[in-house]
């Protein structure tokens, strides 16, 4: 079965810095991974998905890059902003159940 | 605009009372999900549907029900047969299918926050 893993927690930073968000999954035979961003009592919002035959993905200051062999993928986020602030969740597709997801990353960034 | 609208948004429940929360999706997705949020947790998969008057169980099925009579709506009943139900609840649907653009590609409602008294 599936399990996906995020890793810190919980990730404060000052405004500014580049940062790295961690996700890792048990396996690695997966049609694609996406990353997804959750403000405080609010829905979802996808922010980058990466099909298995690709190795990143990029948007504005998000840079997602996914490491299928190794089960293991990284959210990028450069110039840090107060309003990146928020929890950050890694999803896996595979086999032919819907998505499993992370417990995410809540991020804070101090201005 | 195209998107989820779930609702309510705040729902309080007494002991032993059935609950349905509503989803409606003018996206013209085939799929749609429902997903449990507990603090400090992930999304758990409670049901999903792939398609009109088919439904599939999640992870956590027990005590929920489901129906799916139209494409546009996948309500949820939160039975007293679930014996913790306070939860954030999200709705979510998509394309079906693999490597299909767009496929999988999730789409979430703005979530309906369940408190039992």
């Amino acid at each position: 079965k599936q399990e996906v893993t995020q890793i810190p927690a919980a990730l404060s930073v000052p405004e500014g810095e580049n940062l790295v968000l961690n996700c890792s999954f048990t396996d690695s035979a997966i049609y694609n991974l996406q990353w997804f961003r959750q403000d405080p009592g609010k829905g979802l919002t996808s922010l980058l998905l990466i099909q298995s035959s690709q190795r990143e993905q990029t948007s504005g200051r998000l840079n997602a890059s996914l490491d299928k062999s190794s089960g293991r993928s990284t959210l990028y986020i450069a110039a840090s902003q107060p309003g990146d602030s928020a929890t950050y969740l890694c999803a896996v597709h595979s086999g032919n159940t819907p998505l499993v997801f992370g417990k995410g990353t809540r991020l804070s960034v101090i201005a | 605009d195209g998107g989820i609208t779930q609702s309510p948004k705040y729902l309080f429940r007494k002991e032993g009372q059935n609950v349905t929360l509503s989803c409606e999706q003018n996206l013209n997705h085939d799929a749609m999900y429902w997903y449990r949020q507990d603090p400090g947790q992930g999304l758990r998969l409670i049901y999903y549907s792939q398609i009109v008057n088919d439904f599939q169980k999640g992870d956590i099925a027990e005590g929920y029900s489901v129906s799916r009579e139209k494409k546009e709506s996948f309500p949820l009943t939160v039975t007293s047969a679930q014996k913790n139900p306070t939860a954030f609840y999200l709705c979510a649907s998509s394309i079906p299918g693999f490597f299909k653009s767009g496929a999988n590609v999730l789409t979430f409602g703005a979530g309906s926050r369940l408190t039992v008294l």
